[in-house]
């Protein structure tokens, strides 16, 4: 069964520093681009950041740029995003993605076909 | 960055009735063009993608048309399953933009 499952959320003090992963299983990992994708609590959907199946492109959120940074380990089928200097407006379920088609050269992303449950980041003093 | 507006923003209707919903981009692109869906407390589900293409197991009443700037989801008889917020997203290039969401309740 092809599944992601997130892991490392929870309350963090503005300004201070988390870090998500992402394990995945069932699919060949290294042949697919990876994302986070963020819902604030009763709001919509923002893509964060996506990172190619080689780690040869990277792509941020304006939102998030210089702040967050995505990383994955083929090795270890785990996407990671190191989240610093943490802001009340980052509360939000983080979701990781996977990309539909493998192997896409030269882009970051695609179609979404597969989520995980999401794990919830609380920024609050 | 291309901005992506949906409309509208949530919409009322009957069991068997055809709902369409827009995502206008603020700039045109080729179809890298997804539709989802998210049930309440659920997690989003791809529905189509390249603009027209239903995902696998997708129910045949779904649909997507469009290209440029303009596209539409279009359920051809509404089902009291098809509950929930969708959302479009352009996939082109970084940033991978959502749309705000339309909310699609039964009347």
């Amino acid at each position: 069964e092809v599944q992601l499952v997130e892991s490392g959320g929870g309350l963090v003090q503005p300004g201070r520093s988390l870090r998500l992963s992402c394990a995945a299983s069932g699919f060949t990992f290294d042949d697919y681009g990876m994302h986070w994708v963020r819902q604030a609590p009763g709001k919509g959907l923002e893509w964060v950041s996506g990172i190619t199946w080689n780690s040869g492109s990277i792509g941020y959120a304006d939102s998030v740029k210089g702040r967050f940074t995505i990383s994955r380990d083929n090795a270890k089928n785990s996407l990671y995003l190191q989240m610093n200097s943490l802001r009340a407006e980052d509360t939000a379920l983080y979701y990781c993605a996977k990309d539909k088609r493998d192997l896409i050269v030269g882009a970051i992303g695609d179609a979404f076909d597969i989520w995980g449950q999401g794990t919830m980041v609380t920024v609050s003093s | 960055d291309i901005q992506m507006t949906q409309s509208p923003s949530s919409l009322s209707a009957s069991v068997g009735d055809r709902v369409t919903i827009t995502c206008r981009a603020s700039q045109g692109f080729n179809n890298y063009l997804a539709w989802y869906q998210q049930k309440p407390g659920k997690v989003p589900k791809l529905l189509i993608y390249a603009a027209t293409t239903l995902q696998s197991g997708v129910p045949s009443r779904f649909s997507g048309t469009g290209s440029g700037t303009d596209f539409t989801l279009t359920i051809s008889s509404l089902q009291p399953e098809d509950v929930a917020t969708y959302y479009c997203q352009k996939y082109n290039s970084a940033p991978l933009t959502f749309g705000g969401g339309t909310k699609v309740e039964i009347k």
